[in-house]
């Protein structure tokens, strides 16, 4: 089955300065992998995906992810954080149940940006 | 323009009593989930349905029911029988051959 760890149950940074949310998913197969953001009350909104094809994957609002196979790694990561990116972030797995596709989630990573 | 609707945003029930979280989406997509949502964990599947009049239990159906009758709507009931309802549920949807799923604005119930 497959799952994925967020290694961060929260991550401070400061407006201007790099983001990093790191990621590590587990699949007996090449899987397909997202991050979705979430703010406050809110509903989540797809940042981006990665589904066999390039492994730099670019996503709004500036995130981008790289997939490393070697690693089993997927971390979401921003040049410059914007206050705005405050948002809990959750990295996701899909896999496939006879025909039916369910996402597996990670337990989230609440980003904090300080002015 | 195209989404997903839920309502209420807020729901206040009192403990013995169902309530049913309303779901719509005009995207045309065949299916539909039904999440919860605590604090510090993610999203636990209740519910799916991949087409009209069929739908299948998730990780935690326990106290829930759906009804799948059209392919806009995808309504969850809390049932009584749901032992710590109070929580954030959020419905989604899907393309058939597509991977993303497409989230409302959530429910945020509470048990009095």
């Amino acid at each position: 089955a497959q799952s994925v760890t967020q290694l961060d149950s929260h991550v401070s940074v400061s407006e201007g300065t790099p983001v990093l949310l790191r990621c590590n998913y587990s699949s007996s197969y090449s899987p397909s992998l997202f991050w979705y953001v979430q703010h406050p009350n809110k509903g989540l909104q797809l940042l981006l995906k990665y589904t066999s094809a390039a492994t730099l994957v670019k996503g709004i609002n500036g995130f981008e992810a790289e997939f490393k196979k070697s690693e089993t790694s997927f971390h979401l990561t921003k040049p410059s954080a914007h206050m705005s990116d405050a948002a809990e972030y959750f990295c996701v797995v899909s896999q496939m149940n006879t025909g039916f596709q369910k996402l597996v989630f990670g337990t989230g990573t609440r980003l904090l940006v300080s002015p | 323009d195209g989404g997903i609707t839920q309502s209420p945003k807020y729901l206040f029930r009192k403990e013995g009593q169902n309530v049913t979280l309303s779901c719509e989406q005009n995207l045309n997509h065949d299916a539909m989930y039904w999440y919860r949502q605590d604090p510090g964990q993610g999203l636990r599947l209740i519910y799916y349905s991949q087409i009209v009049n069929d739908f299948q239990k998730g990780d935690i159906a326990e106290g829930y029911s759906v009804s799948r009758e059209k392919k806009e709507s995808f309504p969850l009931t809390v049932t009584s029988a749901q032992k710590n309802p109070t929580a954030f549920y959020l419905c989604a949807s899907k393309r058939e051959s597509y991977n993303e799923q497409f989230f409302g604005p959530g429910t945020r119930l509470t048990v009095l």
